[in-house]
C-alpha cells in the first residue's frame, strides 16, 4: 500500500542548532513532495516543495533533500528558532493534475532555549 | 489576497446528528479538497471537488458528502455522526492548471459527544 512515514515522532533541538526531520515514502509513482508546518490549533502551513527531478531545494533557512533511490525525504532547518516549534508533516503526491496528498503522522519539533 | 477560510472554527454535535462545514478557497483557486485530521495524526484525504463535481475520493463512507458551488466554495456534510468523527476538518484549495500545490485553511474542529 501507499504510506508516508516519519522516523522520529519527537525531535528536541537547542535554539540556534540545525534540525533535520526525516521522512520515508513508499509509492514510487509519487513525483511531488511537500513539507508542511502545523502549529497548535492551526492548519498546515506550506514550507517547501520538491519535484522528483531534483535532489535538493533551498528556501529561507530550510532545505529539502530527496533521495529517490531509498525513497527518503528530509527537511533541514538552519539556526532553529523558538518559532520553529511545531509538528512537521511530509506529504507525497503526483504533480500532474490534482492527485490526493498522502501525509505521514508527523514529527514534533521542540526548540529548547 | 484572502487565503482559505473555513467556518465554523469549532462546533459540538451529538451522535446521530448531521453537520455542515464550509470552505472558501484561496482567491483564484478552482479546486477544493477536504481532509480529516484526528488528534495526533496526519491529515487523511476525504474527497476533492473541481467544476462542481467530486473528482476523487478517499476511503471514507457515504456518510461523508460534499458540494462545490459555482463560486468554487465548498461544503462538507457528515450524516449520522459517530464519536470517531471527532477531528479537525481541513479544507485545501489549489489551481488545477498550475500544478498540485495545495494550501490549507485553519480547519473546523468538530467534537461529537
Amino acid at each position: 500500500g501507499e504510506s508516508v512515514g516519519l522516523h522520529l515522532p519527537t525531535l528536541s533541538v537547542q535554539e540556534g542548532d540545525n534540525s533535520i526531520i526525516n521522512c520515508a515514502y513508499s509509492n514510487s509513482a509519487s513525483d511531488y513532495f511537500i513539507w508542511y508546518k502545523q502549529e497548535s490549533g492551526k492548519g498546515p502551513q506550506f514550507i517547501i516543495d520538491i519535484r522528483s527531478n531534483m535532489d535538493k531545494r533551498q528556501g529561507q533557512r530550510v532545505t529539502v533533500l530527496l533521495n529517490k533511490t531509498v525513497k527518503h525525504l528530509s527537511l533541514q532547518i538552519a539556526a532553529t528558532q523558538p518559532g520553529d516549534s511545531a509538528v512537521y508533516f511530509c506529504a507525497e503526491t503526483r504533480d500532474s493534475g490534482t492527485y490526493k496528498y498522502i501525509f505521514g503522522t508527523g514529527t514534533r519539533l521542540k526548540v529548547l532555549a | 489576497d484572502a487565503g482559505v477560510t473555513q467556518s465554523p472554527t469549532h462546533l459540538i454535535k451529538t451522535r446521530g446528528q448531521q453537520v455542515t462545514l464550509r470552505c472558501s478557497p484561496k482567491s483564484g483557486h478552482d479546486t477544493v479538497s477536504w481532509y480529516q485530521q484526528a488528534l495526533g495524526q496526519g491529515p487523511q484525504f476525504i474527497f476533492q471537488y473541481y467544476e462542481e463535481e467530486e473528482r476523487q475520493r478517499g476511503n471514507f463512507p457515504d456518510r461523508f458528502s460534499g458540494h462545490q458551488f459555482p463560486n468554487y466554495s465548498s461544503e462538507l456534510n457528515v450524516n449520522a455522526l459517530l464519536l470517531g468523527d471527532s477531528a479537525l476538518y481541513l479544507c485545501a484549495s489549489s489551481l488545477t492548471l498550475s500544478g498540485n500545490t495545495i494550501y490549507f485553511g485553519e480547519g473546523s474542529w468538530l467534537t461529537v459527544v
